[in-house]
């Protein structure tokens, strides 16, 4: 299995900062990583597929970037409703794995 | 507007059974495969089961393997997961989940979950 590790585990920033969270695979998934954002008492959304093309209605303050084994998330400019956690997720390879999550809060 | 609810979760004694159920619109059920992923309390996502869009191609996590069963009513709509022997580990939110593609997909809707408690 695909193993999937991102950092930082929680990570605390403010409204307007710039964030970015890092997801690596135990090997090489050729871009093919989704990016969702889940809320408490909700289904993840997802918001970037292959790496970084971003979902149809996503705010473009979300990016992502990446290759290989290392991906990156990145949210330009913080607002109030993106305090949630984020869960990377492979699919070059069976079983789907995700990653164990990242935790972004309001400081 | 896509919508997955899911139903039929609760508590359930070790080696008991349960039944979740989702219920789809808002799209062409039949042609899209359906994903089944959990989320042990505090804990991340984990992907259980899949089924193709006309319920031929089924795929389990290790753990489940011969004790959950995936199916699909494409006449209802309606997703199901039959989890027999359940565990402890077993306890979790479950989630039903829309494949963006085929293949290996990411999944581009989700319904809000439903629990299940395995304790005595």
């Amino acid at each position: 299995d695909i193993q999937m590790t991102q950092s930082p585990s929680s990570l605390s920033a403010s409204v307007g900062d710039r964030v970015t969270i890092t997801c690596r695979a135990s090997q090489g998934i050729s871009n093919s990583l989704a990016w969702y954002q889940q809320k408490p008492g909700r289904g993840p959304k997802l918001l970037l597929d292959t790496a970084s093309r971003l979902e149809s209605g996503v705010p473009s303050r979300f990016s992502g970037s990446g290759s290989g084994t290392d991906y990156t998330l990145t949210v330009s400019s913080l607002q109030p409703e993106d305090f949630a956690t984020y869960y990377c997720q492979q699919h070059y390879s069976a079983p789907i794995t995700f990653g164990q999550g990242t935790r972004l809060e309001i400081k | 507007e896509v919508h997955l609810v899911e139903s039929g979760g609760g508590l359930v004694q070790p080696g008991g059974s349960l039944r979740l159920s989702c219920s789809a619109s808002g799209f062409i059920f039949s042609s899209f495969a359906m994903t089944w992923v959990r989320q042990a309390p505090g804990k991340g996502l984990e992907w259980v089961s899949a089924i193709s869009g006309s319920g031929n191609s089924i795929y389990y996590t290790a753990s489940v393997k011969g004790r959950f069963t995936v199916s699909r009513d494409n006449s209802k709509n309606t997703l199901y997961l039959q989890m027999n022997s359940l565990r402890a580990e077993d306890t979790a939110l479950y989630f039903c989940a829309k494949n963006k593609m085929d293949g290996l997909p990411s999944y581009e809707y989700w319904g809000q979950g439903t629990r299940v408690t395995v304790s005595s």
